[in-house]
């Protein structure tokens, strides 16, 4: 069974730009997270969809945004890109709500310039 | 504010021995602690979890040890191997899962 696969796997983006990051869960599995990763804040939970809606946000700003379409997969994105966007965003899946395990995908690592 | 307090920042431990991490928290409605480890270039893993009406368990040499009352849990490894040399989060949540708050992470070295 294939993991969580997440595209690109990195990217460069300019102060003030949009991007968009894509997640594939694993075959099954509903539930889709996002996940920042950085070394001064470690893993902040960005916010999670289920069947296509979402169920629980973080505490991040307005810019950053999401979705899941009715394969499962999903999309996140970061508008007006700031220096501290720079980081490490991690999706992970689960079969459905409230059973605890995540699997997390490698990731895609996003530098801000 | 929903925190979790994970010590030490980084630990060095030689093989065999035995390395102990700690995470605290303050949310009494957290009921999933599960610890995560990471290797370089790759996402976290689960590893293995706890909830509050159990105060230990293990799974092969890796053991969680649960204070309810003490809102603090830890993770021991046993006989530990340079394989082990990781990164390590415990986080944890209400709802099974949902919203999981992480630990600032343990860098874990193990020498031959």
């Amino acid at each position: 069974k294939a993991g969580v696969t997440q595209t690109p796997r990195y990217l460069i983006k300019t102060r003030g730009q949009q991007v968009t990051l894509s997640c594939s869960p694993i075959s099954g599995h509903r539930s889709v997270s996002w996940y920042q990763q950085t070394p001064g804040q470690g893993l902040q939970f960005l916010f999670e969809y289920f069947s296509e809606t979402q169920r629980n946000k973080g505490n991040f700003p307005g810019r950053f945004s999401g979705r899941q379409f009715s394969n499962s997969r999903s999309e996140m994105n970061v508008s007006t890109l700031e220096l501290g966007d720079s980081a490490l965003y991690l999706c992970a899946s689960r079969q459905v709500l409230d059973t605890g395990e995540l699997f997390f995908g490698e990731g895609s690592r996003l530098t801000v310039l | 504010q929903q925190q979790v307090k994970q010590s030490p920042q980084s630990l060095i431990v030689q093989k065999g021995g035995i390395s102990i991490i700690n995470c605290a928290y303050e949310n009494t409605a957290f009921d999933y602690f599960p610890w995560y480890q990471q290797f370089p270039g790759k996402g976290p893993a689960l590893l293995i979890a706890i909830r509050p009406d159990v105060s230990e368990k293990k799974e092969g040499r890796f053991t969680i040890s649960f204070n309810k009352s003490a809102k603090q849990f830890s993770l021991h490894i046993m006989d530990s191997q340079p394989g082990d040399s990781a990164t390590y989060f415990c986080a944890a949540s209400g709802n099974a899962g949902n919203m999981l708050t992480f630990g600032g992470g343990t860098r874990l070295m193990v020498k031959p």
